[in-house]
């Protein structure tokens, strides 16, 4: 079946980096994009960025610019995101999904950012 | 950016209830809206695309309207397990925008 897989949980202090992974399985990989979306603890829902899985095309929200990278490896059918420069406002639950009109998602990843 | 706004942010409700939220865009988006259900601790699922197509799976009474700036999601008659909330998405234009959520619960 059509599934995103995304890694574990993550626990960061201050100004590290994490990078989330998103595995793709059930479908051609390169036949749509990726899209990166995170739910601060009670909060509504925030659209990180795009990736074009076919050519690399890659959309960021403004407000995230220079801190993320959105990344595809197609020989694995995986998606990356790194935020780097980590805040304390960065923990969220981190979720990837197929397509920009999200039909498929993967299963989330907690980032905690504490000292 | 297109800001995206919702009404009511709360909706109380009951089962067998027919329930109406609106989604308004600060400008056109076409038909480019999606509506998902989110349910505490779960990842979203989307229900309606292009304003008006239901999703693969999606019972009936989950229903898309609009075009424009101006959509609804209407629940025909609502169940128990639609007690959640409710998110529009704007994907005409990036950056791609959410509505801040319609919480839907019991009366």
């Amino acid at each position: 079946q059509v599934q995103l897989v995304q890694s574990a949980t993550e626990v960061k202090k201050p100004g590290a980096s994490v990078t989330v992974s998103c595995k793709a399985s059930g479908y051609n990989f390169t036949s749509y994009g990726v899209s990166w979306v995170r739910q601060a603890p009670g909060q509504g829902l925030e659209w990180m960025g795009w990736i074009s899985a076919y050519n690399g095309n890659i959309k960021y929200a403004q407000n995230l610019q220079g801190r993320v990278t959105m990344t595809t490896d197609t020989s694995t059918s995986t998606a990356y995101m790194e935020l780097r420069s980590l805040r304390s406002d960065d923990t969220a639950v981190y979720y990837c999904a197929r397509n920009q009109g999200m039909d498929v998602w993967g299963q989330g990843t907690t980032v905690t950012v504490s000292s | 950016d297109i800001q995206m706004t919702q009404s009511p942010s709360t909706l109380s409700a009951s089962v067998g209830d027919r329930v109406t939220i609106t989604c308004r865009a600060s400008q056109s988006i076409s038909v480019w809206l999606a509506w998902y259900q989110q349910k505490p601790g779960k990842a979203p699922k989307l229900l309606i695309y292009q304003a008006s197509r239901l999703e693969n799976g999606v019972p009936s009474r989950f229903s898309g309207s609009g075009s424009g700036t101006e959509f609804t999601l209407t629940i025909s008659s609502l169940q128990p397990d639609d007690f959640a909330t409710y998110y529009c998405q704007q994907y005409n234009t990036f950056p791609s925008t959410f509505g801040p959520g319609t919480k839907v619960d019991v009366k």
